[in-house]
């Protein structure tokens, strides 16, 4: 089984409907990252989660919320979708220190018309 | 300016061939990820690398931290390699602590 999970897998909504995309780990990292990937953009961090009581917005953390929880589980929402957050997200996970791997989800891929 | 950068973005190659992609970066760290993305979209870790040279199977990668700049190469190229290679420097110091910034890809093909 893998170790970071993300569902949905693929998923295709309206403009204003609210979303909420899900992740998993069985690594027992303390760490969790959301980050969406857009073509020649690279990745880019949304929010992240050093521990369940500590949530952190990243550079792009606008129009997302998120939830931790519990160590395992890490949920990003789109309160009110909207055609621009069309993208490939991913959730990652990470031990503490300033130089572990971090271990990524398989992604969800998002359409919003 | 992007913190990271990567050269080629694009690259294509024949089977057997040497590759080398390239990242530079312009934050102060100490070590630097390579990571591998599939043409299905899923990422998995290469390497992390603090000094010098590691190498797996026909993949090697090197840094130079005074530089600033780091190698990923693949020796005797297969299709199977084909995928979006991505570099990645962690933040120090403050609230981003332990965060990435990861450069723009480089989009490798092999040709049989």
């Amino acid at each position: 089984d893998a170790d970071v999970t993300q569902t949905p897998r693929n998923r295709i909504t309206k403009t204003g409907k609210r979303i909420m995309l899900e992740c998993s780990q069985t690594k027992g990292h303390d760490r969790m990252y959301w980050y969406r990937q857009d073509p020649g953009l690279g990745l880019r961090l949304i929010y992240y989660s050093f521990d369940v009581k500590d949530i952190n917005k990243g550079e792009i953390s606008d129009g997302y919320s998120v939830s931790r929880q519990a160590q395992a589980k890490f949920s990003l929402s789109l309160e009110s979708a909207i055609p621009n957050q069309t993208a490939l997200y991913f959730c990652a996970t990470s031990e503490g220190g300033l130089y572990n791997e971090q271990f990524f989800g398989p992604g969800t891929r998002l359409t919003v018309l | 300016k992007n913190e990271v950068e990567q050269s080629p973005q694009n690259l294509t190659a024949q089977e057997g061939e040497f590759i080398t992609i390239n990242c530079s970066y312009s934050v102060g760290i100490s070590a630097l990820h390579w990571l591998q993305q599939h043409p299905g979209g899923g990422i998995v870790s290469l390497f992390m690398l603090s000094s010098g040279k590691k190498k797996h199977g026909r993949l090697i990668a090197t840094i130079n931290i005074q530089e600033k700049h780091s190698s990923l190469h693949i020796t005797a190229s297969h299709p199977r390699d084909s995928a979006v290679y991505i570099c990645a420097v962690p933040n120090a110091g403050g609230t981003s602590y332990g965060k990435l910034t990861f450069g723009q890809g480089t989009i490798l093909t092999v040709h049989p």
